[in-house]
């Protein structure tokens, strides 16, 4: 079974550029979850998917990010326009149930 | 948003067993122990979880004390790759139609396995 995959790997922007996260959940995975870790502080929940519907957008920071999740299988977070302080590493997880979730290797974004 | 008390750093010789202790005091009734683990670089890992009673799986062990106030995770022979920051945290079961998927990271506890 396919783990999570987060494309890229690593993104290098210039402030005030637009940015596009893309995340595949393992197959069959309804549950879907976006955090991400800036520097020097703990993860933080962003926002969780269920199929296609937004569960909880508790943890978007502001209205510069957008998370989508189209027909319910791999989702997208842009971010636009991208500040200096949305440097960090961005985890995207899926789960069948909500117990255990599966994260992917992440999106390293760096903002200049 | 943590509810939960680590050590923030503990180091464990190769071989031996990794002992890792987490308070979690204000823990409810229907909240469960989880622990996750991230190794460098890499996305968190699932470990384990339970609600009272201890669990054990391929990984790792989960002992609860019994008024659930404290919780320790055992790795019973350590290895160089199971260096890692490891994470306790408490959160209310799953549910059908749930919405509290959410999981609140603390600083964990930075376990260093040394040869």
């Amino acid at each position: 079974e396919a783990g999570v995959t987060q494309f890229p790997s690593h993104s290098v922007i210039e402030k005030g550029q637009t940015v596009t996260l893309r995340c595949d959940p393992i197959s069959g995975h309804d549950n879907l979850y976006w955090y991400r870790r800036v520097m020097g502080k703990e993860i933080k929940f962003l926002l969780h998917f269920v199929k296609e519907s937004k569960q909880d957008e508790s943890g978007m920071p502001n209205n510069r990010f957008l998370a989508e999740r189209t027909g319910g299988t791999y989702s997208t977070l842009k971010v636009q326009p991208a500040e200096l302080e949305d440097s960090g590493v961005y985890f995207c997880a899926s789960s069948r149930r909500i117990n255990e979730q599966y994260f992917g290797p992440g999106t390293r974004l760096t903002v200049t | 948003d943590a509810k939960t008390t680590q050590p923030t750093s503990m180091d464990c010789a190769e071989g031996r067993a990794a002992n890792l202790p987490c308070n979690h005091s204000t823990i409810s009734g229907n909240e469960y122990v989880y622990w996750y683990r991230q190794i460098h670089s890499q996305g968190p890992q699932y470990i384990i979880h339970g609600l009272k009673n201890n669990e054990t799986n391929e990984m790792a062990s989960l002992i609860i004390t019994e008024d659930r106030k404290s919780s320790t995770l055992i790795l019973p022979h350590a290895t160089l790759r199971d260096t890692a920051v490891y994470y306790c945290i408490v959160r209310v079961a799953s549910d059908r139609g749930s919405t509290l998927g959410r999981l609140y990271f603390g600083r964990g506890t930075q376990l260093t396995v040394w040869p």
